[in-house]
């Protein structure tokens, strides 16, 4: 079945460092894929999206990467703070349902 | 404007028994999503609503069912609880069910025993 995974399911950085999460997609069909952000105790927020048609897009310290050849998406967060900490989850807009399929989830965590 | 309300945030059942959850749309939002959440299967759609009907489905057995009410709300029921069932519910809606601007709701943890 189609499937969005990611790589690390934990990833410890230093505040101010730059932070990389990455995540392996199976469907090549898919168009639209997000990023998610989930703190302890809530649902998932949006943080960001691309479509197919793009290979990088950036917001307000994030930016995303997708390389269709190898089917991965990266979400970079740059000078990652305390309160960046949380689960990121990637997201496929599968292109047949128009439903979301998630990733696993990766878990990261900063160090002051 | 109020965020997605869930309700209750917090629940324990027994196996065999049934669970009845609610959601509370942000005002002006129409689609309301039923999402799955547990660390070995990660996040899982369980359908959408839109205007009362439902829209979409996942792959869940029939024991999960919803429904929508006129204002927006709606609720899930499962039956039968098994112990495989205990998750975080997680509930989103939009205003016309497009993903990419859905709103999450807190969800609400069920433990079955």
């Amino acid at each position: 079945g189609e499937s969005v995974g990611l790589h690390l399911p934990t990833l410890s950085v230093q505040e101010g460092d730059n932070s990389i999460i990455n995540c392996a997609y199976s469907n090549s069909a898919s168009d639209y894929f997000i990023w998610y952000k989930q703190e302890s105790g809530k649902g998932p927020q949006f943080i960001i999206d691309i479509r197919s048609n793009m290979d990088k897009r950036q917001g307000q310290r994030v930016t995303v990467l997708l390389n269709k050849t190898v089917k991965h998406l990266s979400l970079q967060i740059a000078a990652t703070q305390p309160g960046d900490s949380a689960v990121y989850f990637c997201a496929e807009v599968s292109s047949n349902t128009g439903k979301l399929i998630f990733g696993q989830g990766t878990t990261l965590q900063v160090k002051p | 404007k109020a965020g997605v309300t869930q309700t209750p945030r917090y629940l324990i059942k027994t196996r065999g028994q049934q669970v009845t959850l609610s959601c509370s749309p942000i005002s002006g939002h129409r689609s309301v999503s039923w999402y799955q959440q547990t660390p070995g299967q990660g996040l899982q759609f369980l359908f959408e609503y839109f205007s009362e009907t439902q829209r979409n489905k996942g792959n869940f057995p029939g024991r999960f069912s919803g429904r929508q009410f006129s204002n927006s709300r709606s609720e899930m029921n499962v039956s039968t609880l098994e112990l495989g069932d205990s998750a975080l519910y997680l509930c989103a809606s939009s205003v016309e069910g497009r993903v990419e601007t859905q709103y999450f709701g807190p969800g609400t943890r069920l433990l079955v025993l």
